[in-house]
C-alpha cells in the first residue's frame, strides 16, 4: 500500500527557505502513471495546491507562489522534496505530500489527489 | 483564477440524516469537479472525482452531482463515521479548493 510521509523542520525563520522531504514507500516516484506534489493547509487560506512534478522532471506551480517554489524528486531514494523560499508567516501551514492522477482534464500536471501524507505543521517565526 | 465556494460552511446533523453539501465555482468548469473527506489527524481522502464518480471503495451513500459551475455532494444516510470536513477542488485550470465543509453531530 503506497504511503507518503513527509519530514523537515517544524519552524522556519521569516525569510529563510523551508524545506521539506517526502518519502514515498509501496510504490515509485519514476511511474510513468502518476503525478507527485505538495499541498498546504494555512488557517488563513484554507487548502492550496503548491506545484507538482513528473517523473520526467516537468514541474507545475501554483502561480501564486511560483516565484519562490522548487519540486524536485530523488529516485535514488524514493522521494520527493520542497522548497520555499523567502518564508513569511503567511507560510505557516501543515503540509502536505500528495500523489496525483489524471482523470481527463484539460490541464498538465495531474487532476486529483488520490494519496495524501498524514502532513507536517511548519511554523514561520522568529 | 476560478473561485471555489461551498457552503453551508458547517453544519450539524444525526446519524441516518440526509445531507447535502454545495460547491459553486466562479465560472463554468464542466465536470472537472472533485470531493475529498477529512478527518482531524488522519489523511485526506478522495471521494468523487469528475463530479459524479465514486473513487474505488468509496461507500455508494455519497452522490457527487452537478456540472457548469454548481455542484452538490449528498449522503444519503450519514453514518458515525462521515462526521468530518468535506472540500471540493476544480482541476479546470489552477488546482484550486472550496474553504470546506464541517459536518458535525447534533
Amino acid at each position: 500500500q503506497l504511503q507518503l510521509q513527509e519530514s523537515g523542520p517544524g519552524l522556519v525563520k521569516p525569510s529563510e527557505t523551508l524545506s521539506l522531504i517526502c518519502s514515498v514507500s509501496g510504490g515509485s516516484i519514476s511511474s510513468s502513471s502518476y503525478y507527485w506534489g505538495w499541498v498546504r493547509q494555512s488557517p488563513g487560506k484554507g487548502l492550496e495546491w503548491i506545484g507538482s512534478m513528473y517523473y520526467s522532471g516537468s514541474t507545475y506551480y501554483n502561480p501564486s507562489l511560483k516565484s519562490r517554489v522548487t519540486i524536485s524528486g530523488d529516485a535514488s531514494k524514493n522521494q520527493l522534496s520542497l522548497r520555499l523560499n523567502s518564508v513569511t508567516a503567511a507560510d505557516t501551514a501543515v503540509y502536505y505530500c500528495v500523489r496525483l492522477v489524471e482523470i481527463g482534464g484539460l490541464r498538465l500536471g495531474g487532476d486529483a489527489f488520490d494519496i495524501w501524507g498524514l502532513g507536517t505543521l511548519v511554523t514561520v517565526s522568529s | 483564477d476560478i473561485q471555489m465556494t461551498q457552503s453551508p460552511s458547517s453544519l450539524s446533523a444525526s446519524v441516518g440524516d440526509r445531507v447535502t453539501i454545495t460547491c459553486r465555482a466562479s465560472q463554468s468548469i464542466n465536470s472537472y469537479l472533485n470531493w475529498y473527506q477529512h478527518k482531524p489527524g488522519k489523511a485526506p481522502k478522495l471521494l468523487v472525482y469528475l463530479a459524479s464518480n465514486l473513487e474505488t471503495g468509496v461507500p455508494s451513500r455519497f452522490i457527487g452531482s452537478g456540472s457548469g459551475t454548481d455542484f452538490t455532494l449528498t449522503i444519503s444516510s450519514l453514518q458515525p463515521e462521515d462526521f468530518a470536513t468535506y472540500y471540493c477542488q476544480q482541476s479546470y485550470n489552477t488546482l484550486a479548493f472550496g474553504g470546506g465543509t464541517k459536518v458535525e453531530i447534533k
